[in-house]
């Protein structure tokens, strides 16, 4: 069964610190995706990471992709309010059935 | 370029009762995937349609069923509604298999 773990659950930040979301999952897979989700909101896309080493960056969020360590990262620079939502990492196991991590409910402060 | 569209977005159910949910998935999209959101157990993926075949299914008990028409629009059924299928339920499509599926703004079910 595959487990897609994410860390930090909660993330409180600072505006204009940097801080890292970590999604790690358990089996092999070459397509990784990050979505956004703000409260009572749809998902929307933010990335997708197809092979290893794969980075991809949109303003001040940077995904990266290391299949052989089975992690992906979410970078965050110098966060803005406008950044608090709760982000998922998900694995696609094949033909569009993604697993999709906790979540991390991030909330930027003044 | 028309998005995800799901229908009903909010629905009160009894429990017992049976509810079924439309998702319309962007022009040109062959897939469609259905999700079901909870507090408790977060995200998780129901099933998974393409050109009218599931492909895919989660582990979800048989009360749940779905299908795809000609036009790539899918439903999803609930039978014998019970307090805990209450969830938001999320419909993606998809194109590209190397993009990413975008999704619907939901369907907000709450059983009582």
């Amino acid at each position: 069964e595959l487990k897609v773990e994410q860390n930090p659950l909660f993330l409180s930040m600072q505006e204009g610190k940097n801080y890292t979301i970590y999604c790690n999952y358990s089996t092999t897979s070459d397509r990784l995706y990050w979505y956004r989700q703000d409260p009572g909101k749809s998902l929307e896309s933010l990335f997708v990471l197809l092979s290893n080493g794969a980075v991809k960056q949109e303003g001040r969020l940077m995904a990266s992709l290391d299949t052989k360590a089975r992690l992906s990262t979410l970078h965050i620079t110098a966060a803005v309010h406008d950044l608090s939502a709760t982000y998922f990492c998900a694995v696609d196991m094949t033909d569009n059935d993604m697993r999709f991590g906790a979540g991390t409910r991030l909330t930027v402060k003044p | 370029k028309a998005g995800v569209t799901q229908t009903p977005r909010y629905l009160i159910k009894t429990r017992g009762q049976q509810v079924t949910l439309s998702c319309s998935p962007i022009s040109g999209h062959r897939s469609v995937s259905w999700y079901q959101q909870t507090p408790g157990q977060g995200l998780q993926f129901l099933f998974e349609y393409f050109s009218e075949t599931q492909r895919n299914k989660g582990n979800f008990p048989g009360r749940f069923s779905g299908r795809q028409f000609s036009n790539s629009r899918s439903e999803m059924n609930v039978s014998t509604l019970e307090l805990g299928d209450s969830a938001l339920y999320l419909c993606a499509s998809s194109g590209d298999p190397r993009s990413s599926s975008f999704f619907g703004q939901g369907t907000r079910l709450t059983v009582v």
